[in-house]
């Protein structure tokens, strides 16, 4: 089945702790996003890549980072997670730069 | 910068009944690309419709249709004989360059039995 798969799909953690959110696609998709979801706010993008090794801000990259090593998978790392990044993420493929985007079912992260 | 705007955070209609969800835009993009997304209470964002900038032919899949206005910037998304599976929040979204995205705030449809 082609789909977007993210682990965890639920975390709780504290202020300062190192974490990743995994993201893993299987349709060989070129393009991976990161957005977070935050209530009024609609979904906002947090980090983009266009392929392996590259990798570029959206609107939301502070506090973030991401790493494309392979195609597939599309890590999000909060080095240091402050409680203002509490928030529901979501990753996203897409086969091409004009092409749909098909979306993960969601992690959603409590920083204490 | 690119905008997205949806004037109605929440609407209620009535089984079989039709809606129009509205939605406005601003940018001097001339290629780009539109999107309702839905968003039922499994969190899950599943893809309603797709149009493109260029075509002037409004897009359609089943009950969903939308009005595409290029001129005045705007995209609203019709369902018609709305059912109790349509309730969810709907996003509209603009896409221009490589997968840059820029999402609405929602909004919020409950179809009542």
């Amino acid at each position: 089945e082609a789909q977007v798969t993210q682990n965890p799909r639920y975390l709780i953690t504290v202020t300062g702790k190192k974490l990743t959110v995994t993201c893993s696609q299987n349709m060989n998709h070129e393009y991976m996003s990161w957005y977070r979801q935050d209530p009024g706010l609609g979904l906002r993008q947090i980090y983009y890549s266009m392929n392996v090794e590259v990798t570029d801000k959206g609107d939301v990259p502070e506090g973030y980072k991401v790493s494309r090593k392979e195609k597939r998978n599309f890590p999000l790392i909060l080095e240091s997670p402050s409680p203002n990044q509490t928030s529901l993420y979501f990753c996203a493929s897409s086969l091409s730069g004009t092409g749909t985007q098909y979306f993960g079912p969601g992690t959603r992260l409590l920083v204490l | 910068a690119q905008t997205v705007t949806q004037s109605q955070p929440e609407m209620s209609v009535q089984e079989a009944e039709t809606v129009t969800l509205s939605c406005t835009y601003d940018t001097s993009e001339s290629n780009y690309y539109l999107f309702w997304y839905k968003q039922p209470p499994s969190r899950q964002m599943i893809l309603v419709i797709r149009q493109e900038a260029y075509k002037q032919q409004n897009a359609t899949e089943n009950r969903f249709s939308v009005n595409f206005q290029k001129a005045a910037k705007s995209f609203s998304l019709k369902i018609s004989d709305s059912q109790l599976g349509d309730t969810a929040m709907y996003f509209c979204a603009f896409m221009w360059g490589a997968q840059k995205l820029v999402f609405g705030q929602g909004t919020r449809l409950t179809i009542n039995p």
